[in-house]
């Protein structure tokens, strides 16, 4: 299996803040990477996928960028709406991993 | 618009069984191969099994594996989780979720209790 390890587990960070969550995957993985978030009581919503490309609505605040085993989940001008759980997965292999999850919350 | 919808979920015994339901819209479902992924409650996200468009090809978690078997009926647009020997640990939601352009259901709850 690959394993997927998100950091920070948690953030704290103000309104405005931008803030970077990083995933590092134990095997080079190309370009194979989805960032998630997740709301409470709520089904994850697609943020990017392929390492870099932003879903269609997402708005540009949200960037990705990486390849191999290093990748980064940047959030310029943080909005009220985007304190939420961040998840990886990489799609390299069907059997599927998610990173642990990033919880970020307002300071 | 995409819509998944799951449903089926709800309280089982160990050892008992449960079929959960995924019933597809505003998608060409034969397109898309399509994944079962559960949260179980203030957990992460943990991937399940996967099932191609075509049916032909199908991979589970190690842990359900024997268990648990993923099928699809595409003129249907539905697919479907048969759960056997279900087991504490697997109580959770259950998100049914396309593969390639990551659209969501709203969860099924199962819950594994005596």
């Amino acid at each position: 299996d690959i394993q997927m390890t998100q950091s920070p587990s948690s953030l704290s960070a103000s309104v405005g803040d931008t803030v970077t969550i990083t995933c590092r995957a134990s095997q080079r993985i190309s370009n194979y990477l989805n960032w998630f978030q997740q709301k409470p009581g709520k089904a994850p919503k697609v943020l990017i996928s392929g390492a870099s490309s932003l879903h269609s609505g997402v708005p540009s605040r949200f960037s990705g960028s990486g390849s191999g085993t290093d990748f980064t989940l940047t959030i310029t001008n943080l909005q009220p709406e985007d304190f939420a759980t961040y998840y990886c997965q990489q799609s390299y292999l069907t059997y599927i991993t998610f990173g642990q999850g990033t919880r970020l919350e307002i300071k | 618009d995409v819509q998944l919808v799951e449903s089926g979920g709800g309280l089982v015994q160990p050892g008992g069984f449960l079929r959960l339901s995924c019933a597809a819209s505003g998608l060409i479902f034969s397109d898309y191969s399509m994944q079962w992924v559960r949260q179980a409650p203030g957990k992460g996200l943990e991937w399940v099994c996967y099932i191609s468009s075509d049916g032909d090809t199908i991979y589970y978690r190690d842990s359900v594996k024997g268990r648990f078997t993923i099928s699809r009926d595409n003129p249907q647009k539905s697919m479907y989780l048969q759960m056997t020997r279900l087991r504490a640990d697997d109580t959770a939601v259950y998100y049914c979720v396309t593969s390639s352009t990551f659209h969501w259901g709203q969860g099924a709850l199962v819950t594994v209790s005596s």
